[in-house]
């Protein structure tokens, strides 16, 4: 299986800063047929189910605010969020899609 | 509006049984991959199994292969998972999800259904 390792477990930054999350793959060729990265993000608020943020590693969701921005390549992949909101607070995951089963991180705790 | 419900989550012994559903709406169910996730208490996310749009594939992750089995009846817009032989480590909130396409992520998720395996 492929794992997906993220870091840091939990984050705290200011209103308005930046937040970087990140997320490596245990394996490198995520490639799907289009020649892009099979990793998504998601963020999941208190009492919440899941929200797709981003896919194919850096396209945005449709309604995703445009703070939020994927980027990576290889094993390495990063969410961030350019100027952080409170509405922002969550767990962030990230996820490979590339081949079953579909592993996700562990988790960012995201607090201001 | 896309709408999954899932339902059929409850209290269970120890080897024990339980089938979820999940009801769609809002979109062309028949056309889309669906997948099962799981989340144990204050854990994170596991991705259980998935299922093609006509059925014919199936994958699992491999802790509930051969113990649970997914399944779709698109005249009826549903999605369930048949549970057996439960264990304390399948307590979780399960959660049924739209895959956005093919290979693609999950964009739509239900509200969870809980599941407890205790005696």
């Amino acid at each position: 299986d492929i794992v997906m390792t993220q870091s840091p477990d939990s984050l705290a930054v200011s209103l308005g800063e930046r937040a970087t999350i990140n997320c490596r793959s245990s394996q490198s060729d995520l490639y799907s047929s289009n020649n892009k990265y099979n990793v998504a993000w998601y963020q999941q608020k208190p009492g919440q189910s899941p929200k797709l943020l981003i896919y194919w590693a850096s396209t945005r969701e449709s309604g995703v605010p445009d703070r939020f921005s994927g980027s990576g390549s290889g094993t390495d992949f990063t969410l961030t969020i350019s100027s952080l909101q409170a509405e922002d607070v969550a767990v962030y995951y990230c996820q490979q899609y590339y081949s079953t089963p579909y592993t996700f991180g562990q988790g960012t705790k995201l607090e201001i | 509006e896309v709408q999954l419900v899932e339902s059929g989550g409850g209290l269970v012994q120890p080897g024990g049984s339980l089938r979820l559903s999940c009801a769609a709406s809002g979109f062309t169910f028949r056309n889309y991959w669906m997948s099962w996730v799981r989340q144990a208490p204050g854990k994170g996310l596991e991705w259980v199994a998935n299922i093609k749009e006509d059925g014919s594939e199936k994958y699992f992750v491999d802790s509930v292969r051969g113990r649970f089995t997914i399944s779709r009846d698109n005249a009826k817009n549903s999605l369930y998972l048949q549970m057996n032989n439960l264990r304390a480590e399948d307590t979780a909130e399960y959660y049924c999800a739209r895959d956005k396409g093919l290979e693609l992520p999950s964009d739509y998720w239900g509200q969870g259904t809980l599941v407890t395996v205790s005696s």
